[in-house]
Order: C-alpha cells, then sequence, then structure tokens
C-alpha cells in the first residue's frame, strides 16, 4: 500500500529564512510525487511535480529514493507563503490513485 | 471557475438521512475523485473513477457511496451508516496520464 506521510502539522518561520517541508512515502511500482498548496480561502492546487524539476515561487523539490523523501525547500520564505502544504504521491502499480499526506501548515511570520 | 463544480457550498444532514453531494467537470477528464478535508488529518481519499460505469474504494470508503454514469458527474452519496460525516469534502478530477488535478472548492457538511 502506498503512503505518504508529512511529519510536522505546524511550521512556524520569520519572513526570510530558509524552510523546509519533509515528506516520506512508501510505495510499489514507480511512484510520482507531487507537491500541493491551499492558500487561505483559495481552491487546492498544484504547486510542483518532481517530474518537471521546476521552481516555483521559489521552491524546489528534490526526489530522494534511497531514503524515499520529496522534501519542499525554499532558501527565503516569505510572508505570501503562509498555507497548508500537502505531499501526494500516485503509483503505476495502484492504478490512479492519488494519495496525500497529513499536509503542513506553514506560518511565515514577519 | 477552474472547470470542475461542486455542490452545494454547505449541506446540513439529519440522523439517519442519505445526502448526496455534487460533482460536475467539463474538462473532459477521465478520472475523478472524493476526498475528505479534516483539520490535522490532510485529505483521506474516499472514492475513485477512472472511467465511466466504473470506481474503485479509497482508503476510507465505509459509509458512503458512489456513482459515474456521465463522465461529467460523479456524485457522492453520504449515507446513514456514516457515523461522523461533519467534514469538508473535495472533488478533484484529472486527464490522462499523470497530470495534475483539478480540485473543486468543497462542500462543507455539517449533521443538525
Amino acid at each position: 500500500a502506498q503512503r505518504v506521510t508529512q511529519p510536522e502539522k505546524l511550521l512556524s518561520v520569520f519572513k526570510g529564512a530558509p524552510v523546509e517541508l519533509k515528506c516520506n512515502y512508501s510505495y510499489s511500482g514507480s511512484p510520482e510525487l507531487f507537491w500541493y498548496v491551499q492558500y487561505s480561502r483559495q481552491r487546492l492546487q498544484l504547486l510542483l511535480r518532481h517530474i518537471s524539476r521546476e521552481s516555483i515561487k521559489g521552491f524546489t523539490a528534490d526526489l530522494n529514493k534511497g531514503e524515499t523523501s520529496f522534501h519542499l525547500k525554499k532558501p527565503f520564505a516569505q510572508e505570501e507563503d503562509s498555507a497548508m502544504y500537502y505531499c501526494a504521491l500516485i503509483s503505476d502499480n495502484a492504478g490512479n490513485m492519488l494519495t496525500f499526506g497529513g499536509g503542513t501548515r506553514l506560518m511565515v511570520k514577519p | 471557475d477552474g472547470g470542475i463544480t461542486q455542490s452545494p457550498k454547505y449541506l446540513f444532514r439529519k440522523e439517519g438521512q442519505n445526502v448526496t453531494l455534487s460533482c460536475e467537470q467539463n474538462l473532459n477528464h477521465d478520472a475523478m475523485y472524493w476526498y475528505r478535508q479534516d483539520p490535522g488529518q490532510g485529505l483521506r481519499l474516499i472514492y475513485y473513477s477512472q472511467i465511466v460505469n466504473d470506481f474503485q474504494k479509497g482508503d476510507i470508503a465505509e459509509g458512503y457511496s458512489v456513482s459515474r454514469e456521465k463522465k461529467e458527474s460523479f456524485p457522492l452519496t453520504v449515507t446513514s451508516a456514516q457515523k461522523n460525516p461533519t467534514a469538508f469534502y473535495l472533488c478533484a478530477s484529472r486527464g490522462v496520464g499523470l497530470e495534475k488535478l483539478f480540485f473543486g472548492s468543497g462542500t462543507q457538511l455539517s449533521v443538525l
């Protein structure tokens, strides 16, 4: 069974500080990892996906298959980054079932 | 408005009553999903459907039922067997391959 774990429910940092939101996963087959974000009073939306190897809003995430991790990082946090972040996994061995982690609320203080 | 619509925005259920949450998409997506969002527990998958007339149980399917008679529609029924239905329900759809999910704006279900 596939599973996504986000160990921190709340992460609080000051503006300008580096931020790392942790995500660990277990799976069968070949996984695809995503980070979704939900800003206050907005819909859940895709932030980035590992196959794109992109940087969105200054965030990056590297898939570490050895450690089965997909941590989300940003070198300098901004107040507008405050939101709920979800790590998600889809595996070709689980049909198209997309599994989410429990989410981490990021609070960036001025 | 994102191409995926959930209604109603707020729904109240009486004890022993079944209620149905609507989810419609005009994105021509094959796959559709229902998630339940509880504070501190993130998103949990209830049911998902990859094609019309087919659906699979997710992690917390007990007390729920779905149908997929049309590609555009994936309604979720919260039955009286669901003892703790109060939650925020999110519907999502996805196109072919491993494309991103598009989410609806959600339905808040509460028990009277």
